[in-house]
């Protein structure tokens, strides 16, 4: 069956603008999860989603930074007023539920210029 | 607070050899363990996971680890390397209620001929 898809692949930006990033998750996920992966801070977690609601957002590295899921499925993590430190791959992950094993997407490479 | 550490960060054997990639974990209660790989540009795919049960995991592509509580270890295995293994690879724990992943700075594979 498809896996989990996130768009765009590649975002190249200006500091200072918005940029939203995709995913979609496996059919039948439950929970979603985001995190960032880059050359200095390896794999972080930013945060999860059970069904719609995201419990606990204290992962997410600043307030510019937020995220949504609705109708259960797609989700959209947006950076506001990026910054070169925002460039990373922003990987997506689903699971049928939490505490099941996370499946993950491709990832997005941000570039902040 | 839970932590992983993979002590080498890069791994050269040749094609055939026998690999051992260590990785050693911090958590206060039964851990979930998993070891993910990741080629270039690409996204993490799993390749086994401990929940509970036999401390011997065995997983896809010949890869197995094995759970020591005593020594806070998650080691993983392949008895023969072939040259397609050359990757990255994450050790990786997660919470009891399966929100999070933290994950250890990886190690990364070199396969010569």
């Amino acid at each position: 069956g498809a896996g989990v898809s996130q768009s765009p692949s590649n975002k190249v930006t200006e500091k200072g603008k918005d940029v939203e990033l995709r995913c979609d998750p496996i059919s039948g996920h439950t929970a979603l999860y985001w995190y960032r992966q880059s050359l200095g801070q390896g794999l972080e977690f930013l945060i999860y989603f059970q069904g719609n609601s995201a419990p606990d957002k204290s992962g997410l590295p600043s307030d510019r930074f937020s995220a949504e899921r609705t109708g259960g499925s797609v989700s959209t993590l947006t950076i506001q007023r990026t910054q070169q430190e925002d460039s990373a791959v922003y990987l997506c992950a689903s699971s049928p539920r939490t505490g099941d094993t996370q499946y993950f997407g491709p990832g997005t490479r941000l570039t902040v210029l | 607070a839970q932590s992983v550490t993979q002590p080498d960060i890069h791994i050269t054997v040749s094609e055939g050899a026998s690999l051992e990639l260590r990785c050693n974990y911090s958590y206060g209660a039964t851990p979930y363990l998993f070891w993910y790989v990741q080629s270039p540009g690409q996204g993490l795919q799993l390749l086994l996971k401990y929940f509970s049960g036999d401390t011997l995991v065995q997983g896809i592509k010949g890869f197995e680890a094995e759970f020591k509580r005593s020594q806070s270890s998650f080691n993983l295995r392949k008895p023969s390397v072939h040259w397609s293994d050359a990757a990255e690879y994450f050790c990786a724990v997660g919470d009891q209620a399966g929100n999070m992943l933290t994950f250890g700075g990886g190690t990364r594979l070199m396969v010569k001929p």
